[in-house]
Parts: C-alpha cells; sequence; structure tokens
C-alpha cells in the first residue's frame, strides 16, 4: 500500500528552466509534508516542508505547492541549475494524537538539470 | 557530533550471518529513526526510537530484525541470519522532534548478503 507517490521515476530539463516534480497521497490524515534531495552515496537532506493549514511555501529557488482536496503537492525549482541534479524524494506524516513523526515517503524522482 | 554518523559505510556478508549497524545521532537529537531502501525502491520505515524506548517498530520486517538505543545516543540495529533480500542500504535519522525540520539522516549503510 503506497501512501505517497511518485509517479515519474526521472524528469529532465534545461538549466535554467524550471523544474516541476509531483507527488500524490491517498492518506487523508497526512497535514505535514517535506520534500528531500539525494545525492549518490550520500543521505538525504532536508529540502523544504509545507503544513495542511498552507498551500504554498517557498525558499528561495524552491517552492511547494499543495492540493488538499486532490492529495497533491508539487516542488517547483526556477530556475533549475546542474548542481540540482538528484534524486527528490517527497515524504508525508500524520500526528495521530501526538505520535511518531514518522515519515513515509515516496519512491523518489530524479532530476537531471542539462547544461 | 556535527551531523549522524553510520557505520560501516560498506558490509558484504555471507547469507546465514549475523550484522550490526550502527548510528551515533546528532547531540541531543531524542528522536531516532531507521529506514532502508532497496534497490529502485522508496525509503521504508523501519523503526522509531524516543529516548531510549521504540514505540513504533511497526516497519520492522521479521523476527530476524531488531535493534536497540542506550543513552539517549547511539542505537544498533541487528538483522539477524542474513538473506539476500535485506540486501540495501539502511539509513539512520535523528531529530529533535519538530516537524518543521524534518531529519537529519547520516550516509546509510550499504549491505550485500551474498
Amino acid at each position: 500500500d503506497q501512501q505517497v507517490k511518485q509517479n515519474s521515476p526521472s524528469l529532465s530539463v534545461q538549466e535554467g528552466r524550471i523544474s516541476i516534480l509531483n507527488c500524490d497521497y491517498t492518506n487523508s490524515m497526512f497535514d505535514y509534508f517535506l520534500w528531500y534531495k539525494k545525492y549518490p552515496a550520500e543521505g538525504p537532506t532536508f529540502l523544504i516542508s509545507i503544513s495542511s493549514i498552507k498551500d504554498k511555501n517557498e525558499d528561495g529557488r524552491f517552492t511547494v505547492f499543495l492540493n488538499k482536496s486532490a492529495k497533491h503537492l508539487s516542488l517547483h525549482i526556477v530556475p533549475s541549475q546542474p548542481g540540482d541534479s538528484a534524486v527528490y524524494f517527497c515524504a508525508a506524516s500524520a500526528r495521530y494524537g501526538g505520535a511518531t513523526n514518522k515519515l513515509i515517503f515516496g519512491t523518489g524522482t530524479l532530476l537531471a538539470v542539462q547544461p | 557530533g556535527a551531523g549522524v554518523s553510520q557505520s560501516p559505510s560498506n558490509k558484504v556478508t555471507e547469507k546465514g550471518k549475523d550484522v550490526e549497524l550502527r548510528c551515533d545521532p546528532i547531540s541531543g537529537h531524542t528522536a531516532l529513526y531507521w529506514y532502508r531502501q532497496r534497490l529502485g525502491q522508496g525509503l521504508e520505515f523501519l523503526i522509531y526510537f524516543q529516548g531510549n524506548s521504540a514505540p513504533d517498530k511497526s516497519g520492522l520486517p521479521s523476527d530476524r530484525f531488531s535493534a536497540e538505543r542506550t543513552g539517549e545516543s547511539v542505537s544498533t540495529l541487528t538483522i539477524q541470519r542474513t538473506q539476500q533480500e535485506d540486501s540495501a542500504v539502511y539509513l539512520c535519522a535523528s531529530s529533535l522532534g519538530d516537524r518543521e525540520y524534518g531529519y537529519t539522516f547520516g550516509s546509510g549503510t550499504r549491505l550485500t548478503v551474498v
């Protein structure tokens, strides 16, 4: 039962253009969402997050959009840079009465930014 | 320490042997998590520690897997009688428990069972 889905295993964009990575979830109890970035042979690193009380959060070149009715979120990177090439994971958590902050991850999208 | 440290970084073991994977979290981080990533798959939750207790072990795939944490610091994940399907990157993460900043992950231990 894949509660967090990233249906695009890979994405290729030109340097300077916008990268849009998508994520869908099924569990309506999820109320916090995060994006992680992972380079080969390294652990994932936190990129940006959004609470379900918001529909947008922006940090520099990175913006996350949340559409709760569609159970969909997306990460926009603009302008894309070659150093952004990595695997991007979407993650979600639900607070069930003070629970674990356990994150459920998607399968990742490999972004390649072409110079 | 400055980050989450995991050891060994790579481990090759024969099927049927036991292995121990170690995680040193960031000092002061009360929450510690173990995940694994099998080839071509996402990160799969294994176990969560709050202090030295494990309120959520729901992701441990079988009774061959166990983990402990001592001194609210170091954690060890033990896999007994390893099988080839245990081959994966095992990732440890720690956090202060505040969801706004997610977790900090280590670089992982790549386990290969031959």
